[in-house]
């Protein structure tokens, strides 16, 4: 079982549309979530963090966290189609210690005109 | 504030050499942490320096090595390069605040090409 699991994609969604985006993790006592989106040949960038269970909005941006089933989403509202990119889900797990990022494979979005 | 930076931006090397890459954290950040990219691993954790010690360390061989400076600027050094060393190579730092999970800012990365 990998540490830190997401569908590969595409998920392709049209302009305007929710696109939601998912991860599973597998270390129970992993306390911090990051989103991050990378464009294709770009370096990741953050777009959202989230370490209690619930929601977290920034703008179109929602993370969603449930520890319970070790579960953490990404929505973006009114996908545009320059959303369309690579997301990565990335954990930092209870037993990694300080800055050490587990990274899903990501998730490819494509968001059509 | 500037962001992260890296250099050289990219690098041909032969199977054999050495490598040594650079990395400037966001000013004011004392963690930096180091991954390796590739298409068929993603994105992988090599290790991460504060205050000019290391704190962690990823699955990598002893032929990655890295180490930080007391301005908290990194290097990373790869010996013996080898065909499967090909990746991009990110580094990226944070400033552990309060309330705030060690958010972590990459660079642009340095794309190692080797032959």
């Amino acid at each position: 079982q990998k540490e830190v699991e997401q569908n590969s994609g595409p998920l392709s969604v049209p302009e305007g549309a929710i696109a939601s985006l998912n991860c599973t993790y597998s270390d129970r006592g992993s306390q911090s979530f990051f989103w991050y989106r990378q464009y294709s040949g770009k370096s990741p960038e953050l777009i959202m963090s989230i370490y209690s269970n619930g929601d977290q909005e920034d703008g179109r941006f929602t993370a969603q966290l449930n520890k319970a089933s070790q579960y953490v989403s990404l929505l973006i509202r009114d996908s545009q189609p320059s959303d369309s990119a690579t997301y990565l889900c990335a954990v930092i797990p209870f037993s990694g210690g300080y800055n050490k990022l587990i990274f899903g494979a990501g998730t490819r979005l494509a968001v059509h005109p | 504030k500037a962001g992260v930076t890296q250099t050289p931006r990219y690098l041909i090397k032969t199977r054999g050499q050495q490598v040594t890459l650079s990395c400037s954290p966001i000013s004011g950040h004392r963690s930096v942490s180091w991954y390796q990219q590739t298409p068929g691993q993603g994105l992988q954790f090599l290790f991460e320096y504060f205050s000019e010690t290391q704190r962690n360390k990823g699955n990598f061989p002893g032929r990655f090595s890295g180490r930080q400076f007391s301005n908290s600027r990194s290097e990373m050094n790869v010996s013996t390069l080898e065909l499967g060393d090909s990746a991009l190579y990110l580094c990226a730092s944070s400033f552990p605040k309060q309330g705030v999970p060690y958010e972590q800012y990459f660079g642009p990365g340095t794309r190692l090409t080797v032959t």
